[in-house]
């Protein structure tokens, strides 16, 4: 079976740009987790869906990030507009089940570069 | 502040010895994962511990967790170069605070394993 898939793997924009990244989780898995990983910070989680469902969004940094999950195959995460603090590596995972007892399954990220 | 945290930070050791990482958390749990992030990719989970577990293996792999002391390892035994990764343990919080599914990161023990 295919794994989580994300795209793009690179993304360079300058500041001020709108950044779309999408994510498709593993077919089945009801979870999907949003992540972002910097020198800095690690590995911070921004929002997750359960049954397309935002449940948690705490972690959104502020109002310039958004996230949709319009299906259970798809889902985005949309930066408008970008700063350079934004750059990051951003992992999406997902997971079969709810309640944290299953393993999350991550993407290869995308590393997003803003100018 | 956070819910995992890894020491030690940074870990060389020869092919063929023992690797030995900790991981502190703070709050109740329902169960501590270990995942492993290779340079450039996203992260592969490893193994997962429940509360009412003390110990348990998958292959070169032991984790321990003792609940008392909110703390877990993990062993690597008889390392290999492709063992070189970065390590993160993972808690998922019990009962009324499971919150479906989240995982709080720590930041990581960097595992260098030298030929």
């Amino acid at each position: 079976d295919a794994g989580v898939i994300q795209s793009p793997r690179h993304e360079v924009t300058e500041m001020g740009q709108e950044v779309t990244l999408r994510c498709k989780p593993i077919s089945g898995h009801n979870s999907l987790f949003w992540y972002r990983q910097t020198m800095m910070r690690g590995l911070e989680l921004l929002i997750y869906f359960n049954n397309n469902v935002p449940i948690d969004d705490s972690g959104m940094p502020e109002d310039r990030f958004s996230a949709k999950m319009p299906n259970a195959s798809f889902s985005t995460l949309k930066i408008q507009p970008s700063e350079p603090r934004d750059s990051a590596v951003y992992f999406c995972a997902s997971s079969p089940r709810e309640q944290g007892n299953q393993p999350q399954h991550f993407g290869d990220g995308t590393r997003l570069s803003i100018l | 502040s956070q819910q995992g945290e890894e020491d030690p930070q940074a870990l060389s050791i020869q092919e063929g010895e023992n690797a030995t990482m900790n991981c502190s958390y703070k709050t109740s749990i329902n169960n501590l994962q270990w995942y492993r992030q290779n340079s450039g990719r996203g992260l592969v989970h490893l193994i997962l511990i429940r509360s009412n577990e003390r110990e348990k293996h998958s292959g070169r792999l032991r984790v321990t967790l003792d609940t008392s002391k909110k703390s877990s390892s993990l062993l690597i035994t008889a390392s290999r170069a492709a063992d070189t990764a970065s390590y993160f343990c993972a808690t998922a919080r019990g009962g009324i605070y499971n919150q479906g599914g989240k995982l709080i990161f720590g930041q990581g023990t960097e595992l260098s394993v030298k030929p």
